[in-house]
Protein backbone atom coordinates (compact mmCIF):
# COMPACT_ATOMS: atom_id res chain seq x y z
CA UNK A 1 0.00 0.00 0.00
CA UNK A 2 1.43 3.36 -0.79
CA UNK A 3 3.00 5.58 1.51
CA UNK A 4 4.33 9.06 2.53
CA UNK A 5 8.00 8.42 3.58
CA UNK A 6 9.73 11.16 5.91
CA UNK A 7 14.05 11.18 6.08
CA UNK A 8 15.57 11.70 8.34
CA UNK A 9 13.57 10.03 11.39
CA UNK A 10 15.96 11.86 13.86
CA UNK A 11 18.01 14.90 13.31
CA UNK A 12 20.01 16.89 15.68
CA UNK A 13 21.05 20.45 15.37
CA UNK A 14 22.80 23.33 17.05
CA UNK A 15 20.33 26.43 17.39
CA UNK A 16 21.09 28.64 14.60
CA UNK A 17 21.63 25.67 11.84
CA UNK A 18 19.52 25.58 8.80
CA UNK A 19 17.60 22.02 8.67
CA UNK A 20 15.64 20.84 5.50
CA UNK A 21 13.20 17.96 6.19
CA UNK A 22 12.10 15.00 3.38
CA UNK A 23 8.97 14.04 2.49
CA UNK A 24 7.98 11.73 -0.36
CA UNK A 25 4.15 12.00 -1.06
CA UNK A 26 2.10 9.49 -2.34
CA UNK A 27 2.55 9.81 -5.71
CA UNK A 28 -1.01 10.58 -7.18
CA UNK A 29 -1.76 13.24 -4.46
CA UNK A 30 -1.88 16.79 -5.46
CA UNK A 31 -1.94 18.66 -2.05
CA UNK A 32 1.06 18.59 0.48
CA UNK A 33 0.93 19.74 4.53
CA UNK A 34 3.67 19.90 7.39
CA UNK A 35 2.37 19.46 10.54
CA UNK A 36 4.26 19.45 13.67
CA UNK A 37 4.24 18.41 17.07
CA UNK A 38 5.50 19.49 20.39
CA UNK A 39 6.67 16.84 22.76
CA UNK A 40 3.50 15.90 25.10
CA UNK A 41 1.20 18.81 23.15
CA UNK A 42 -1.15 18.36 19.86
CA UNK A 43 -0.29 18.04 16.45
CA UNK A 44 -0.21 21.77 15.09
CA UNK A 45 -0.51 22.74 11.08
CA UNK A 46 1.93 24.66 9.66
CA UNK A 47 1.13 25.12 5.76
CA UNK A 48 -0.81 23.57 3.16
CA UNK A 49 0.75 23.44 -0.24
CA UNK A 50 -0.90 22.88 -4.07
CA UNK A 51 -0.12 23.34 -7.40
CA UNK A 52 4.08 24.88 -6.08
CA UNK A 53 2.20 27.50 -4.18
CA UNK A 54 1.42 28.12 -0.36
CA UNK A 55 -1.94 27.71 0.09
CA UNK A 56 -2.50 28.36 3.46
CA UNK A 57 -0.08 28.90 6.55
CA UNK A 58 -0.38 29.09 10.07
CA UNK A 59 1.45 32.02 12.11
CA UNK A 60 4.03 28.92 14.00
CA UNK A 61 5.25 29.18 10.12
CA UNK A 62 7.05 31.85 9.86
CA UNK A 63 9.99 33.65 7.28
CA UNK A 64 12.51 30.82 8.94
CA UNK A 65 10.52 28.14 7.30
CA UNK A 66 10.41 27.39 3.76
CA UNK A 67 8.77 24.78 1.67
CA UNK A 68 9.50 23.58 -1.80
CA UNK A 69 8.58 20.76 -4.30
CA UNK A 70 11.91 20.78 -6.00
CA UNK A 71 10.99 17.77 -8.16
CA UNK A 72 7.86 15.58 -8.81
CA UNK A 73 8.52 13.57 -6.13
CA UNK A 74 10.12 15.96 -2.63
CA UNK A 75 8.47 17.97 -0.61
CA UNK A 76 10.89 19.78 1.87
CA UNK A 77 10.60 21.98 4.71
CA UNK A 78 13.47 24.22 5.70
CA UNK A 79 14.34 25.91 8.79
CA UNK A 80 16.77 28.84 8.74
CA UNK A 81 17.71 29.62 11.66
CA UNK A 82 16.81 26.98 14.31
CA UNK A 83 15.53 28.18 17.60
CA UNK A 84 15.21 25.41 20.57
CA UNK A 85 11.40 25.80 20.63
CA UNK A 86 11.77 24.22 16.68
CA UNK A 87 11.78 20.93 18.30
CA UNK A 88 9.43 18.62 17.96
CA UNK A 89 7.84 16.09 16.01
CA UNK A 90 7.38 17.18 11.86
CA UNK A 91 5.01 15.32 10.25
CA UNK A 92 4.50 15.46 6.32
CA UNK A 93 1.16 15.16 4.79
CA UNK A 94 -0.89 14.38 1.47
CA UNK A 95 -4.00 13.77 0.36
CA UNK A 96 -5.42 12.97 -3.15
CA UNK A 97 -8.04 15.81 -3.08
CA UNK A 98 -8.35 18.79 -0.59
CA UNK A 99 -11.81 18.86 1.69
CA UNK A 100 -13.12 15.69 0.82
CA UNK A 101 -10.16 12.99 1.81
CA UNK A 102 -8.03 11.67 4.28
CA UNK A 103 -4.74 13.34 4.89
CA UNK A 104 -2.55 10.59 5.05
CA UNK A 105 0.92 11.33 7.46
CA UNK A 106 4.50 10.41 7.21
CA UNK A 107 6.01 8.46 10.06
CA UNK A 108 7.70 11.92 11.38
CA UNK A 109 11.26 13.65 11.49
CA UNK A 110 11.94 13.98 15.25
CA UNK A 111 14.11 17.60 15.17
CA UNK A 112 15.82 18.08 18.01
CA UNK A 113 18.03 21.53 18.49
CA UNK A 114 20.29 21.70 21.19
CA UNK B 1 -12.05 26.17 24.52
CA UNK B 2 -10.53 25.38 21.57
CA UNK B 3 -11.66 23.08 18.52
CA UNK B 4 -11.45 19.48 18.90
CA UNK B 5 -11.20 18.73 22.63
CA UNK B 6 -11.27 14.63 23.50
CA UNK B 7 -12.70 12.90 26.44
CA UNK B 8 -11.41 11.35 28.63
CA UNK B 9 -7.55 12.35 28.57
CA UNK B 10 -6.74 9.10 29.34
CA UNK B 11 -8.62 6.03 29.62
CA UNK B 12 -7.53 2.17 30.91
CA UNK B 13 -9.62 -0.76 30.23
CA UNK B 14 -9.57 -4.86 30.51
CA UNK B 15 -8.95 -6.61 26.88
CA UNK B 16 -11.99 -7.72 25.46
CA UNK B 17 -13.80 -4.48 26.98
CA UNK B 18 -15.36 -1.63 24.81
CA UNK B 19 -13.32 2.01 24.73
CA UNK B 20 -15.20 5.03 23.88
CA UNK B 21 -13.66 7.92 23.50
CA UNK B 22 -15.47 11.54 22.46
CA UNK B 23 -14.51 14.96 21.03
CA UNK B 24 -16.49 18.21 20.68
CA UNK B 25 -15.35 21.19 18.18
CA UNK B 26 -16.58 24.37 17.99
CA UNK B 27 -16.77 25.61 14.44
CA UNK B 28 -18.64 23.91 11.28
CA UNK B 29 -16.90 21.05 10.10
CA UNK B 30 -16.45 19.19 6.31
CA UNK B 31 -15.72 16.08 7.84
CA UNK B 32 -14.12 14.90 10.91
CA UNK B 33 -11.15 12.55 11.57
CA UNK B 34 -9.47 9.64 13.59
CA UNK B 35 -6.32 9.25 13.92
CA UNK B 36 -4.42 6.92 16.21
CA UNK B 37 -0.71 7.67 17.54
CA UNK B 38 1.52 5.19 19.07
CA UNK B 39 3.91 6.32 21.58
CA UNK B 40 6.44 8.68 19.47
CA UNK B 41 5.54 7.36 16.54
CA UNK B 42 3.23 8.70 13.28
CA UNK B 43 -0.45 9.61 12.58
CA UNK B 44 -2.29 6.51 11.39
CA UNK B 45 -5.44 7.58 9.78
CA UNK B 46 -8.87 5.66 11.37
CA UNK B 47 -11.83 7.03 10.07
CA UNK B 48 -13.49 9.74 8.01
CA UNK B 49 -16.61 10.68 8.56
CA UNK B 50 -18.56 13.45 6.52
CA UNK B 51 -20.68 16.13 7.99
CA UNK B 52 -24.03 14.51 6.24
CA UNK B 53 -23.50 11.48 8.03
CA UNK B 54 -24.18 9.95 11.26
CA UNK B 55 -22.29 7.04 11.96
CA UNK B 56 -19.78 5.06 10.12
CA UNK B 57 -18.20 1.68 10.95
CA UNK B 58 -15.11 -0.12 10.03
CA UNK B 59 -13.63 -3.29 11.76
CA UNK B 60 -13.94 -2.81 15.41
CA UNK B 61 -14.86 0.46 15.21
CA UNK B 62 -17.63 2.89 15.08
CA UNK B 63 -17.39 6.40 14.77
CA UNK B 64 -20.61 8.85 15.15
CA UNK B 65 -20.76 12.65 14.69
CA UNK B 66 -23.84 14.84 16.05
CA UNK B 67 -23.40 17.88 14.24
CA UNK B 68 -26.17 19.16 16.13
CA UNK B 69 -24.12 18.62 19.45
CA UNK B 70 -20.38 19.15 17.41
CA UNK B 71 -19.79 16.04 18.98
CA UNK B 72 -18.20 12.65 18.17
CA UNK B 73 -17.36 9.65 19.48
CA UNK B 74 -15.09 6.99 18.55
CA UNK B 75 -16.01 3.05 19.81
CA UNK B 76 -13.30 0.10 19.66
CA UNK B 77 -15.08 -2.74 20.43
CA UNK B 78 -13.22 -5.93 22.19
CA UNK B 79 -10.14 -3.85 22.46
CA UNK B 80 -6.81 -5.68 22.52
CA UNK B 81 -3.83 -4.51 24.02
CA UNK B 82 -2.22 -3.57 20.83
CA UNK B 83 -4.96 -1.12 20.98
CA UNK B 84 -3.00 1.07 23.19
CA UNK B 85 -2.29 4.34 21.75
CA UNK B 86 -3.39 7.84 21.54
CA UNK B 87 -6.53 8.41 19.63
CA UNK B 88 -7.07 11.89 18.33
CA UNK B 89 -9.62 13.58 16.11
CA UNK B 90 -9.39 16.08 13.23
CA UNK B 91 -11.46 18.56 11.71
CA UNK B 92 -11.60 20.48 8.83
CA UNK B 93 -13.21 23.80 8.98
CA UNK B 94 -14.05 25.20 5.53
CA UNK B 95 -10.14 24.57 4.52
CA UNK B 96 -8.48 21.52 4.07
CA UNK B 97 -6.06 22.13 7.35
CA UNK B 98 -6.71 19.54 9.98
CA UNK B 99 -7.20 20.88 13.32
CA UNK B 100 -6.23 18.78 16.10
CA UNK B 101 -7.69 17.68 19.01
CA UNK B 102 -5.92 17.06 22.70
CA UNK B 103 -6.10 13.17 22.50
CA UNK B 104 -7.59 10.18 25.02
CA UNK B 105 -4.47 7.79 25.94
CA UNK B 106 -6.09 4.65 25.96
CA UNK B 107 -4.37 2.13 27.72
CA UNK B 108 -5.26 -1.64 27.06
CA UNK B 109 -4.34 -4.59 29.93
CA UNK B 110 -3.95 -8.09 28.75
Amino acid sequence: EPEVTQTPSHQVTQMGQEVILRCVPISNHLYFYWYRQILGQKVEFLVSFYNNEISEKSEIFDDQFSVERPDGSNFTLKIRSTKLEDSAMYFCASTELAFYNEQFFGPGTRLTVL
Amino acid sequence: SQQGEEDPQALSIQEGENATMNCSYKTSINNLQWYRQNSGRGLVHLILIRSNEREKHSGRLRVTLDTSKKSSSLLITASRAADTASYFCATDANTDKLIFGTGTRLQVFP
